[in-house]
């Protein structure tokens, strides 16, 4: 059984901080990594991707990648009460149609 | 259009009602997924087709019914359906194969009274 790992929060952090959320996952097979954003009643949206070792950086977004500690992360730089949402956590292996999501960490961020 | 459209994006059907859920994607994928997720709680995988096969139903209730005529095309067909299937139901498309992620369209707000 493949599994995806996110502490599911509240995970509350201040305006302008950084907030670090994280995902173990079980699978050492595993290539290709996502997360995604989920506001309260909407549908899921993809906001980063990585595939290689380190770090991936887009705008105040970066992910991180572990592969020999089956650890991905995301980083929130100034974070902002735009920002509070839950954020899933999503694993494919290889090429396969698959992919296994967390169960979502709920950010919050205090004005 | 562009993207992944689910029509209706809200539905409100009594018990013995029998009412559709349509999905549609103009992205070209080859796979295509229904989610359901209730108030509070994870994604559930319902069921996946991929080039146009089911390859995937994860003990989904004989109420819940799928079709997918095409590739651009998948139906969730809903009959005597119960107040705890009130929920967000989640279209999502990619391609069969390659390293990408779904593309989810903004959801069908169930309500079964």
């Amino acid at each position: 059984q493949k599994e995806v790992e996110q502490n599911s929060g509240p995970l509350s952090v201040p305006e302008g901080a950084i907030a670090s959320l994280n995902c173990t996952y079980s699978d050492r097979g595993s290539q290709s990594f996502f997360w995604y954003r989920q506001y309260s009643g909407k549908s899921p949206e993809l906001i980063m991707s990585i595939y290689s070792n380190g770090d991936k950086e887009d705008g105040r977004f970066t992910a991180q990648l572990n592969k020999a500690s089956q650890y991905v992360s995301l980083l929130i730089r100034d974070s902002q009460p735009s920002d509070s949402a839950t954020y899933l956590c999503a694993v494919k292996e290889g090429s396969n149609y698959k992919l296994t999501f967390g169960k979502g960490t709920l950010l919050t961020v205090n004005p | 259009e562009t993207g992944v459209t689910q029509t209706p994006r809200h539905l409100v059907m009594g018990m013995t009602n029998k009412k559709s859920l349509k999905c549609e994607q103009h992205l070209g994928h080859n796979a295509m997924y229904w989610y359901k997720q209730s108030a509070k709680k994870p994604l559930e995988l319902m069921f996946v087709y991929s080039l146009e096969e089911r390859v995937e139903n994860n003990s989904v209730p004989s109420r819940f019914s799928p079709e997918c005529p095409n590739s651009s095309h998948l139906f969730l067909h809903l009959h005597t359906l119960q107040p705890e299937d009130s929920a967000l139901y989640l279209c999502a498309s990619s391609p069969s194969t390659g390293n990408h992620g779904y593309t989810f369209g903004s959801g069908t707000r169930l309500t079964v009274v």
